[in-house]
């Protein structure tokens, strides 16, 4: 299972572009990388999942370079309800998320 | 249309005691997954479940821990004899057959064992 680095914490201000960066060099052909986001005292909920390239949804974009062993979440125009840590988890396909290996996250802090 | 929904939010035992954590999954869900969080940790999977059904229980402790999705009813994780380190957040996650957009989680249930 692969291993992901991330930065422990980030602070951004209202209205910026936020860009998280995971590293994940061990990344295996068939896995996908996916995002979660938690609020305290709540569960993690899925952002984002990609394979290759570029994922967007109405949340967020994840950019995934053509070697794969990093990914970076981009949060568009932030506000102070995105403050929340954000995990970056690698695993064997869509259907075996409960493998996922879950690390600390990225504590992001939304400053007025 | 309820997400996923678990009971209690919070839950004080005392140690020897038994703790039963409720999980309803999302209306349309069949798969039902646990996880515990300890302070200053990752999420750790516990136990995937169907009805009825224990799918891959590989990351339960041997001992103490149980888990059970009948036929009718929520799913029940169930920790006999409960010890200071089972304190934890412990999350319920549910997903339709294919998984494709990852898991719905509930809120937790925060286990305090004094």
């Amino acid at each position: 299972l692969a291993k992901t680095t991330q930065p422990i914490s980030m602070d951004s201000y209202e209205g910026q572009e936020v860009n998280i960066t995971c590293s994940h060099n061990n990344i295996a052909t068939n896995d996908y990388i996916t995002w979660y986001q938690q609020f305290p005292s709540q569960g993690p909920r899925f952002i984002i999942q990609g394979y290759k390239t570029k994922v967007t949804n109405e949340v967020a974009s994840l950019f995934i370079p053509a070697d794969r062993k990093s990914s970076t979440l981009s949060l568009p125009r932030v506000s102070l309800s995105d403050t929340a840590v954000y995990y970056c988890l690698v695993g064997e396909g869509a259907g075996n998320n409960r493998k996922l290996i879950w690390g600390l996250g990225t504590s992001l802090a939304v400053n007025p | 249309n309820a997400g996923v929904m678990q009971n209690p939010r919070h839950l004080v035992r005392r140690r020897g005691q038994e703790a039963r954590l409720r999980c309803s999954p999302m209306k349309g869900h069949s798969h039902v997954y646990w996880y515990r969080q300890l302070p200053e940790e990752g999420l750790k999977f516990m136990v995937y479940l169907q009805k009825e059904n224990i799918i891959d229980e590989s990351g339960m402790p041997k001992e103490r821990f149980s888990a059970e999705f009948p036929k009718e009813g929520p799913s029940i994780l169930r920790i006999q004899q409960v010890v200071r380190g089972d304190s934890a957040a412990y999350f319920c996650a549910s997903s339709p057959e294919t998984a494709i957009y990852g898991y719905t989680f509930g809120s937790g249930t925060r286990l305090t064992v004094v």
